[in-house]
């Protein structure tokens, strides 16, 4: 059981650039986010999506945009790469946007340099 | 709104010795409160989690977490300290009654690097 997996797990790019960030569950889940981690931030929110085809805003969605087109899929593109997007993003999923006392399940991150 | 607060930045205890991780919560609710670890380069691991009934919650690794109602806290402990259990920490809530405006309505706190020295 693979959960979820992010790729790549690192990545550098050059301002202006534009990449997307895999993000892929096969726990057949309804809700899917992507954080970024930041020194002495935690986690803030970035999107999120309660079912394919829904899509909505975090915490900080601002150069960022994603779609969910299947059950497993979940990929964050960032438009045009800022050194402010320097960060470490995780993909999450958990069972149900309903059950809110389910737990969610995190990928294993990837750390974006933007120079 | 909600709110994590995790106190403390650092917490450094001996190879050994019981350990307390700090957490207190702001919800207009009731609260779904969770504890997650992160090893290095690595994704964060669900450790337990408060939804009702007994304020004592046990999860992984040996840990366990007192909710407190009237002091709004859930702090994470552990009775003996092992140099693996060095990681960082992160409290999270959820409010029962949120609508999902805020996503799945998971708000995080700071985190806080626990130091097991042997």
């Amino acid at each position: 059981n693979a959960g979820v997996t992010q790729t790549p797990k690192f990545q550098v790019l050059k301002t202006g650039q534009s990449m997307t960030l895999q993000c892929a569950q096969d726990m057949n889940h309804e809700y899917m986010s992507w954080y970024r981690q930041d020194p002495g931030m935690g986690l803030r929110l970035i999107h999120y999506s309660v079912g394919a085809g829904i899509t909505d805003q975090g915490e900080v969605p601002n150069g960022y945009n994603v779609s969910r087109s299947t059950t497993e899929d979940f990929p964050l593109r960032l438009l045009s790469a800022a050194p402010s997007q320097t960060s470490v993003y995780f993909c999450a999923s958990s069972y149900s946007a309903r059950q809110m006392n389910t737990e969610a399940f995190f990928g294993q991150g990837t750390r974006l340099t933007v120079v | 709104a909600q709110s994590v607060a995790q106190p403390e930045d650092q917490v450094n205890v001996a190879e050994g010795n019981p350990l307390t991780v700090k957490c207190t919560y702001s919800v207009s609710g009731n609260p779904y409160l969770f504890w997650y670890v992160q090893y290095p380069n690595r994704g964060l691991q669900f450790l337990l989690k408060y939804i009702t009934g007994d304020n004592l919650v046990k999860g992984s690794y040996g840990f366990e977490a007192e909710f407190n109602k009237s002091q709004t806290s859930f702090h994470l402990k552990k009775p003996s300290a092992l140099v693996s259990d060095s990681a960082l920490y992160f409290c999270a809530v959820r409010d029962m009654g949120h609508s999902g405006g805020g996503a799945d309505g998971l708000t995080f706190g700071k985190g806080t690097h626990l130091i097991i020295q042997p």
